[in-house]
């Protein structure tokens, strides 16, 4: 079984750019968790959503960041404009319902010059 | 906010000892994770639990809800086991994990 996809795994970009990061869920998971990774602050909630809907946004940095998920199957993550201390791995997660264990995609290295 | 306490920070251990790693945090949870993070960067659950003990292979996790406290146990560790251990409660409330700032585990050949 496919497990939880992100894209790209790796982006560098300048300061300014809008950052677009892609993750699909494991099918028929229906909760979907954004987290960021860094060494100073380690693992944190961004967001997350159950059926689509968006529970809980309180770990969403400032309205530089965004993020949908338009259907089961597909989620993204929106930084406009990114700053450099948005660099940081951001892994997405999923499990069957909210509660249960989370399987863990392999991130996306994110580096902002 | 849950305070999520982890130790040790970093343990090396020799091929075949037996390690525990301890997680304490300040607020009542419905559930606590441990998660692995290979020095590649992938995670993996391990267990998620609510009370007593699970195991699983050569790992046990034990929870005592009461004293806000688990450990994470491998026995006859194996330097495949190197890795970052995370302890992650899970919120009374609602489902956000909380998350320690993990044990960096070596075990030398």
């Amino acid at each position: 079984d496919a497990g939880v996809i992100q894209s790209p795994r790796h982006e560098v970009t300048e300061m300014g750019q809008e950052v677009t990061l892609r993750c699909k869920p494991i099918s028929g998971h229906n909760s979907l968790f954004w987290y960021r990774q860094t060494m100073m602050r380690g693992l944190e909630l961004l967001i997350y959503f159950n059926n689509n809907v968006p529970i809980d946004d309180s770990g969403m940095p400032e309205d530089r960041f965004s993020a949908k998920m338009p259907n089961a199957s597909f989620s993204t993550l929106k930084i406009q404009p990114s700053e450099p201390r948005d660099s940081a791995v951001y892994f997405c997660a999923s499990s069957h319902e909210e509660g249960q264990p989370q399987h863990f995609g392999d991130g996306t290295r994110l580096s902002i010059l | 906010k849950n305070e999520v306490e982890q130790s040790p920070q970093n343990l090396t251990a020799q091929e075949g000892e037996f390690i525990t790693i301890n997680c304490s945090y300040s607020v009542g949870i419905s559930a606590l994770h441990w998660l692995q993070q290979h020095p590649g960067g992938g995670i993996v659950s391990l267990f998620m639990l609510s009370s007593g003990k699970k195991k699983h292979g050569r790992l046990i996790a034990t929870i005592n809800i009461q004293e806000k406290h688990s450990s994470l146990h491998i026995t006859a560790s194996h330097p495949r086991d190197s890795a970052v251990y995370i302890c992650a409660p899970e919120g009374g409330s609602n489902y956000k994990l909380t998350f320690g700032k993990g044990t960096l585990l070596t075990v030398n050949p």
